[in-house]
């Protein structure tokens, strides 16, 4: 079945230092990928997301693109701050009647001043 | 305003009670979703209505019933409560379920002692 697997947690970086969470996937299709961040004591934002091969999404400095012959969504950032301390989701989606989406576990991200 | 709203935030209850999550969207979509997240941190969707109508239905013990009075709410009630069901619980909402951007609440905490 459809699955997304990414690196464990948690992930601790100082400030300005280049991030990278990567991220897998399995797929039957051709599905869309998506970054989710997570801030504490909030629900899941949509942070990026590609919706074709060799595609790259871009959002608040975060990079991603759709490595279809690797299956792989890898984030990316060359400087992180502090406020992007959060928990980082990634996802496929497929449609099954309505959106649905497939989330990896998360990776909590911890950046030190 | 909170786009997706959740309540209660923290559910601690006793093995075998009944317990309803309740989420209201006030962003004028057709599509709202519930989604878990183990303890594992892996979020799993559970159930999708569209305009009042169930469209996905995963495989979900039957004692979780979803309720849709409009389609600005849709509840979710847990019979005869299980220890496994000790979770947290995320409402999601998207326009007409074929847009890859679902809105979060920002969860439910479930704790069944």
């Amino acid at each position: 079945g459809d699955s997304v697997t990414q690196m464990e947690g948690p992930v601790t970086l100082s400030e300005e230092a280049f991030l990278t969470i990567n991220c897998t996937y399995t797929a039957t299709g051709y599905p869309s990928l998506f970054w989710y961040v997570q801030y504490p004591g909030e629900g899941l934002q949509l942070l990026l997301k590609a919706t074709k091969a060799d595609d790259k999404g871009s959002n608040k400095g975060f990079e991603a693109t759709y490595r279809k012959e690797t299956t792989s969504f890898h984030l990316e950032k060359g400087s992180v701050q502090v406020s992007d301390s959060a928990v980082y989701f990634c996802a496929l989606g497929i449609i099954q009647g309505a959106q649905k989406l497939v989330f990896g576990q998360g990776t909590r991200l911890t950046i030190n001043p | 305003d909170t786009a997706v709203s959740q309540t209660p935030k923290y559910l601690v209850t006793q093995m075998g009670n009944d317990k309803s999550i309740k989420c209201e969207q006030n962003l004028g979509h057709d599509t709202m979703y519930w989604y878990k997240q183990d303890s594992k941190k892996f979020l799993k969707i559970m159930f999708s209505y569209n305009n009042k109508e169930l469209i996905i239905n995963e495989t979900v013990p039957n004692r979780f019933s979803p309720k849709s009075p409009d389609k600005a709410h849709l509840n979710l009630h847990i019979n005869s409560l299980e220890l496994g069901d000790s979770a947290v619980y995320f409402c999601a909402s998207s326009d007409r379920g074929l847009t890859e951007k679902l809105f979060f609440g920002s969860g439910t905490q479930l704790s069944v002692l």
